[in-house]
């Protein structure tokens, strides 16, 4: 069964930074496009960042330069580094597989990151 | 950067009506294209990828089509379980987005 589970999220300090990982089970993450999904309080979905199988990765103008999306394939898990840390990065972060033209895609069910002083 | 714009914000509907949600994007895109669905609490769940192909699992009721910058989810008979929110995502090189969203309500 496709399973995938964050964990990291937590309370931080604006300008401070904190690291989310999203450990997949059923499936291999290296060999899949990965993707960090979020979404603030009552607010809609934001996409974040996707590694390609390929290891090619990409972000959102809102978090580039800020963030760092990563595979730790020995423990088969997504991470997410997420440094200088800002009010609005406030939100529920999903992980996401996405099969591109393929049925079973999967999300995680949230970790969420609180930005406040 | 291309945009993405659902249409209506807002939809309310009847159990049994068709609905049909429009996304709209601001230069023409390839066929990958998603439409998610999302209900309170709850994390989002994929019903169409690639336009029109449905996820393994989603009731045949769901279909999506379009192609360009037009793009519609189309639900044919509307059911209690389908009041939710949904959202279309462009996936692909090296910028993806999402819709700001389309909350489908009781009428």
């Amino acid at each position: 069964e496709v399973q995938l589970v964050e964990s990291g999220g937590g309370l931080v300090q604006p300008g401070g930074s904190l690291r989310l990982s999203c450990v997949a089970s059923g499936f291999t993450v290296s060999r899949e496009y990965m993707s960090w999904v979020r979404q603030a309080p009552g607010k809609g979905l934001e996409w974040v960042s996707v590694i390609y199988s390929g290891g090619s990765t990409y972000y959102a103008d809102s978090v580039k330069g800020r963030f760092t999306i990563s595979r730790d394939n020995s423990k088969n898990t997504l991470e997410l580094q997420m440094s200088s840390l800002r009010a609005d990065d406030t939100a529920v972060y999903y992980c996401v597989r996405v099969r591109w033209d393929l049925p079973g895609w999967a999300w995680g069910q949230g970790t969420l990151v609180t930005v406040s002083s | 950067d291309i945009q993405m714009t659902q249409s209506p914000s807002t939809l309310s509907a009847s159990v049994g009506d068709r609905v049909t949600i429009t996304c709209r994007a601001s230069q023409s895109l390839t066929s990958w294209l998603a439409w998610y669905q999302q209900k309170p609490g709850k994390a989002p769940k994929l019903l169409i990828y690639k336009t029109s192909s449905l996820e393994s699992g989603v009731p045949s009721r769901f279909s999506g089509s379009g192609s360009g910058t037009e793009f519609t989810l189309t639900i044919s008979s509307l059911q209690p379980d389908d009041f939710a929110t949904y959202y279309c995502q462009k996936y692909n090189s090296y910028f993806w987005t999402f819709g700001q969203g389309t909350k489908v309500e009781i009428k």
